[in-house]
């Protein structure tokens, strides 16, 4: 099955600057690949995806790029800003259906 | 917007008993998934279920673990004989289309709670 790796576990950035957060997956069959930002007791809340058939898709401050050589994608927020802060879940998944979460990114923006 | 509903919130249950958790998916959506969360870890998939029947299930979902769709509006999940590690948040999720991967709407959970 598929198995997705995320690093850092933990990423505290500076109000302004920016952040990156990487996952690799494992099944070449996966072909979407969304992003979750997780608050504290809430639920998982999709903030960007994209589709095995781009390489990169923007909203905002927020991009997603993808490198399906590579088997690799990653999100960019630029201008982060103090409710950035939250656990990031990167994920992925293909005919199955399932997401397959990676194990999540506490992202921590100090003003 | 419309959002995928959970009730209860929280359920706290003594080991060995039944618990039933309910979702209401999104009303145009056709898929719908359990996942759980660990304190502390990443999501889980659990089952997804299309049709009025399993799609697919992970190795977590055992015969513990049952799902149905009573009528045209709820999902719920069943744990019949509840253990210590059944202690977990339980997302209900739900996505629109068949024949393509479509984003996954997740419920604000319920926190289950093993004594």
């Amino acid at each position: 099955g598929e198995n997705v790796e995320q690093h850092p576990s933990t990423l505290s950035v500076q109000e302004g600057d920016s952040a990156v957060i990487k996952c690799t997956y494992s099944d070449s069959a996966s072909n979407y690949f969304p992003w979750y930002k997780q608050e504290l007791g809430k639920r998982p809340q999709l903030i960007i995806d994209i589709r095995s058939n781009v390489g990169e898709k923007k909203d905002q401050r927020i991009a997603v790029t993808l490198n399906k050589t590579a088997k690799h994608f990653s999100l960019h927020i630029t201008e982060t800003q103090p409710e950035d802060s939250a656990v990031y879940f990167c994920a992925a998944t293909g005919s199955a259906r399932q997401l397959t979460f990676g194990s999540g990114t506490q992202l921590t923006v100090l003003p | 917007e419309p959002e995928v509903t959970q009730t209860p919130s929280h359920q706290v249950t003594q080991m060995g008993q039944e618990v039933i958790l309910r979702c209401v998916p999104i009303s145009n959506h056709l898929y719908f998934y359990w996942y759980r969360q660990i304190l502390g870890q990443k999501v889980e998939f659990l089952v997804s279920f299309y049709n009025n029947e399993i799609s697919e299930k992970s190795e977590i979902f055992d015969d513990q673990f049952s799902v149905e769709r009573p009528d045209g509006s709820n999902f719920t999940l069943k744990i019949r004989s509840t253990k210590l590690e059944d202690s977990a948040m339980y997302f209900c999720a739900s996505s629109e289309w068949l024949y393509s991967n479509q984003p996954q709407h997740f419920g604000d959970g319920t926190r289950l709670s093993i004594l």
